[in-house]
């Protein structure tokens, strides 16, 4: 089945513990993203990477990192997270030209 | 760079029309699509348009008018599971990257 995935699905920390939460998609897809949704303000970019070992900043890039090592992962770092980041987050993958995104189940993060 | 204009909510009742509006100010423009998000769920794609006009599939259709820079998501014979968040998307200046405005809330009545 032509899927994204994310791990956790779920996760609480607190202030300055580190994390990553993982991303695969299993169709050799070019493009990945990562978005973070709050109320009232949409699914903003965070990341995204046209290719492997090609990553480029989103909207709000701000407190994250990424790496793109491999095509079909796309790992979301959060080297020092803050409770700011609390947010529920979405990974997406799709060939370089289309319009058509698939997006993963989304991680709700707390950050406390 | 790229702005997407949607109202926050809409309210309608089962078996009715709704249209969900969308403008958009691009630098570069290559089409505008659509995506639909339930509660807490992901979002999946719907239909997207690239040249001016309707484009129908099923009860949603969506259309685009470039000169007005504007779009709109029709939905027709409404149903209590159409309640959903209903997102415009334009891919960004080098064409890629997908930019969403900030969703539309429809909200489905009996």
């Amino acid at each position: 089945e032509a899927q994204v995935t994310q791990n956790p699905r779920y996760l609480i920390t607190v202030t300055g513990k580190k994390l990553t939460v993982t991303c695969s998609q299993n169709m050799n897809h070019e493009y990945m993203s990562w978005y973070r949704q709050d109320p009232g303000l949409g699914l903003r970019q965070i990341y995204y990477s046209m290719n492997v070992e090609v990553t480029d900043k989103g909207d709000v890039p701000e407190g994250y990192k990424v790496s793109r090592k491999e095509k079909r992962n796309f790992p979301l770092i959060l080297e020092s997270p803050s409770p700011n980041q609390t947010s529920l987050y979405f990974c997406a993958s799709k060939t370089g030209d289309s319009y058509e995104q698939y997006f993963g189940p989304g991680t709700r993060l707390t950050v406390t | 760079g790229q702005s997407l204009e949607q109202p926050s909510e809409v309210t309608a009742v089962e078996g009715a029309i709704v249209q969900i509006n969308c403008t958009y100010q691009t630098s570069g423009f290559y089409g505008l699509s659509w995506y639909q998000q339930h509660d807490g769920g992901a979002p999946t794609f719907l239909s997207y348009n690239a040249l001016d006009g309707l484009e129908e599939t099923g009860r949603f259709s969506s259309f685009l008018s470039r000169s007005d820079s504007y779009g709109y998501l029709l939905l027709q014979e409404l149903q209590m599971k159409d309640s959903a968040s209903y997102f415009c998307a334009v891919k960004d200046q080098a064409g890629t990257a997908l930019i969403f405005g900030k969703g539309t809330t429809l909200s489905v009545s009996s």
